[in-house]
């Protein structure tokens, strides 16, 4: 079992602001971070996929970095918009491929 | 996502009764995870499979059994029901390598 930790665990918002949340995971034996993105009454969508230490991905106004060595990942929203708001996950997989989540952060944007 | 099918989608049931959930992909994909959603807790890891008839626990395993005897289908059982099981319950499925990607979830209430 990997313990894998979010913070924080809600977050609100006025639109147009710009916001980060943490994910941290144990930084031995790593393999991927995967960032995924949930909105009420629907399923998890992937959003990033990251394997290497210093990773950057951006996808339109969100974008999450990786450092492999502290075990940690960030994950940034640019002016955030109403429909940001959703649940956004964090999840590493062990050697044999058992992903393993930590409890998300809530996130709400106020228009 | 049409490649991967729950159901039921809803199901309530008596405690004590055996229940089983379905969890079918048209993806072929070697990966299929069961989960159950909690408020607090995320996704918690009951069973996974690395292919057919090949399975192995998560961190909530107790009361649940799983089978996989084609690719395609991935049962999840719970073979006395407590309420305590009462939650909502995803599938996963990954090729490796890849994200997961979700099923619409099954609620399942345990009176």
């Amino acid at each position: 079992i990997l313990n894998v930790e979010q913070s924080p665990q809600s977050l609100h918002v006025q639109e147009g602001d710009s916001t980060n949340f943490t994910c941290s995971f144990p930084s031995s034996n790593f393999y991927a971070l995967h960032w995924y993105r949930w909105e009420t009454a629907k399923s998890p969508e992937a959003l990033f996929v990251m394997t290497l230490n210093g990773d950057e991905k951006k996808k339109g106004r969100i974008s999450a970095t990786l450092n492999t060595k502290e075990g940690y990942s960030y994950l940034y929203i640019k002016g955030s918009q109403p429909e940001d708001s959703a649940t956004y996950l964090c999840a590493s997989p062990n050697t044999g491929n058992q992903f393993y989540f930590g409890t998300g952060t809530s996130l709400t944007v106020i228009p | 996502d049409a490649g991967i099918t729950q159901s039921p989608r809803h199901k309530v049931t008596e405690t004590g009764t055996p229940v089983t959930l379905r969890c079918h992909q048209t993806e072929n994909h070697r990966y299929m995870y069961w989960y159950r959603q909690d408020p607090g807790h995320g996704l918690r890891l009951i069973h996974y499979s690395y292919g057919v008839k090949d399975t192995d626990k998560g961190e909530v395993s107790d009361g649940y059994s799983v089978s996989r005897s084609k690719t395609e289908d991935f049962l999840l059982t719970l073979e006395s029901a407590t309420s305590s099981q009462t939650s909502v319950y995803f599938c996963a499925i990954s090729g490796g390598n890849s994200p997961l990607h979700f099923g619409n979830g099954t609620r399942l209430t345990v009176t």
